[in-house]
């Protein structure tokens, strides 16, 4: 069955703190990608990343950067030097070979994690 | 601005009332998705449609009735809807089925009521 935790309902830090967002996965499949959207106040879910299950490699974009670890089924996301503007829910989610070789795209959620950066 | 725009932004209707939500996207994907947002809760996938066609049916209550009348538009009617629906309501887009790119989503429609 395919399923994405993310086990931090809430996380509060001050600006500059660095933060990690933790999602983990499970899936049947050796095919799956992931992906990260960022929700902020104004409801709309922004696509941060996707990476396929063949590409380990981490990824930076700025101060965002991603650690893909299979061995450990773990996405995990970590902002450097938070600021305000990061304040947001911020969702985990998993598309695997049984949920994209439909005749749709279906992506799996995790509940989210709403970060608060403070001034 | 994402590309897929959601009407209105917020809405408060009574148990009674009957109403649509309207969620348009011009990004030429083929499927459409509504989402339910509740506090405290995962998102929750209501309805996808394909190329039109209504491919899934989370079991969402009846009270709550889909549309899609050609790729670009998906509406959603609400009539006599209970309190426990208020929620924000999201609307998503994607690319060609078998191709993960994931979703563009809407801005949300936030629901109360009452």
């Amino acid at each position: 069955a395919q399923k994405v935790t993310q086990a931090q309902t809430e996380i509060s830090v001050v600006e500059k703190e660095d933060v990690t967002l933790d999602c983990v996965y499970e899936t049947r499949d050796t095919t799956y990608y992931l992906f990260w959207y960022k929700q902020p106040p104004s409801g709309e879910l922004v696509f941060l990343i996707r990476r396929n299950s063949f590409d380990e490699q981490n990824e930076i974009s700025g101060r965002y950067s991603w650690n893909f670890q299979k061995s450990t089924s773990s996405f995990n996301f970590t902002i450097t030097a938070s600021q305000v503007v990061d304040s947001a829910v911020y969702f985990c989610a998993l598309s695997d070979a049984a949920s994209f070789s439909g005749s749709y795209n279906k992506l799996i959620f995790g509940a989210g994690t709403r970060l608060a950066v403070h001034p | 601005e994402t590309g897929v725009t959601q009407t209105p932004r917020h809405l408060v209707m009574g148990m009674t009332n009957k109403k649509s939500l309207k969620c348009e996207q011009h990004l030429g994907h083929n499927a459409m998705y509504w989402y339910k947002q509740s506090a405290k809760k995962p998102l929750e996938l209501m309805f996808v449609y394909n190329f039109k066609e209504q491919t899934e049916n989370n079991s969402v209550p009846s009270r709550f009735s889909p549309e899609c009348p050609n790729s670009s538009h998906l509406f959603l009617h609400l009539h006599t809807l209970q309190p426990e629906d208020s929620a924000l309501y999201l609307c998503a887009s994607s690319r060609d089925p078998g191709v993960p790119y994931g979703y563009t989503f809407g801005s949300g429609t936030r629901l109360t009521v009452v």
